[in-house]
């Protein structure tokens, strides 16, 4: 199967400050990406969808100015957590497809973030 | 509209034992059905996937699943338990067989192996 990668695996910033976390292709073009968030121990919530050299699209009740994406190549997608506060805190997930293998979305390892 | 419900947040087994994770889903169309499994920490690895070609569906890790539209289920099942089985499951459902389709995720099955 494909290659996502996420990095990184996990990071801890201080409260107020701002972190990204990549989504990268490694060996397809992804015309499209997901962005999920997971709390523990349930299940993965859809945060947007973005596509290649377009605004991404934000599920009902996400803040589009508080969590920036950014899929600005076919092989990267940015997630970016501004004036992050420990209630961000959370494992997040992306997800990519695209091209020949269009027909599933291939899962990164996960971000873990903590504010603290 | 879509939606999938996984019956039994915690299931046990004992190695060697059958695994049944039980799925049913809801959909207004035809359904695409994926089951996932989520090791502790990491993303999401594909098992299998139900594409409307074939009603029992074999994935890897020795994991296959039966589509029943009669009773609008997708049960995964595994004859024999690993420790290795021990994870987080989740089955999954969308409207077409295009990866840039959004999934709809059930709440998710902990499978917990006995020694």
């Amino acid at each position: 199967g494909a290659v996502v990668s996420q990095h990184p695996s996990w990071v801890i910033c201080k409260s107020g400050t701002s972190v990204k976390i990549e989504c990268r292709s490694l060996d397809f073009q992804a015309t499209t990406m997901f962005w999920y968030r997971q709390f523990p121990k349930q299940s993965l919530m859809l945060m947007a969808t973005s596509n290649e050299g377009s605004k991404a699209t934000y599920e009902q009740g996400v803040e589009k100015d508080k969590f920036l994406i950014n899929h600005a190549s076919l092989t990267l997608s940015t997630l970016t957590v501004t004036s992050a506060h420990p209630e961000d805190s959370s494992f997040y997930i992306c997800s990519a497809s695209g091209g020949a293998l269009n027909t599933e979305a291939f899962f990164g390892q996960g971000t873990r973030l903590t504010v603290v | 509209a879509q939606s999938v419900t996984q019956l039994g947040s915690h299931v046990s087994v004992s190695e060697g034992a059958l695994v049944l994770l039980r799925c049913n889903y809801s959909s207004s169309v035809p359904p695409y059905l994926f089951w996932y499994v989520q090791y502790p920490n990491q993303g999401l690895q594909l098992l299998l996937k139900y594409t409307s070609a074939a009603t029992l569906v074999k994935g890897i890790n020795g994991f296959e699943a039966e589509f029943k539209k009669s009773e609008t289920s997708f049960h995964l099942t595994k004859p024999s338990a690993h420790m290795s089985d021990a994870a987080e499951y989740f089955c999954a459902v969308t409207q077409t067989n295009f990866g840039n389709e959004k999934l709809t995720f059930g709440t998710g099955t902990r499978l917990t192996i006995i020694p």
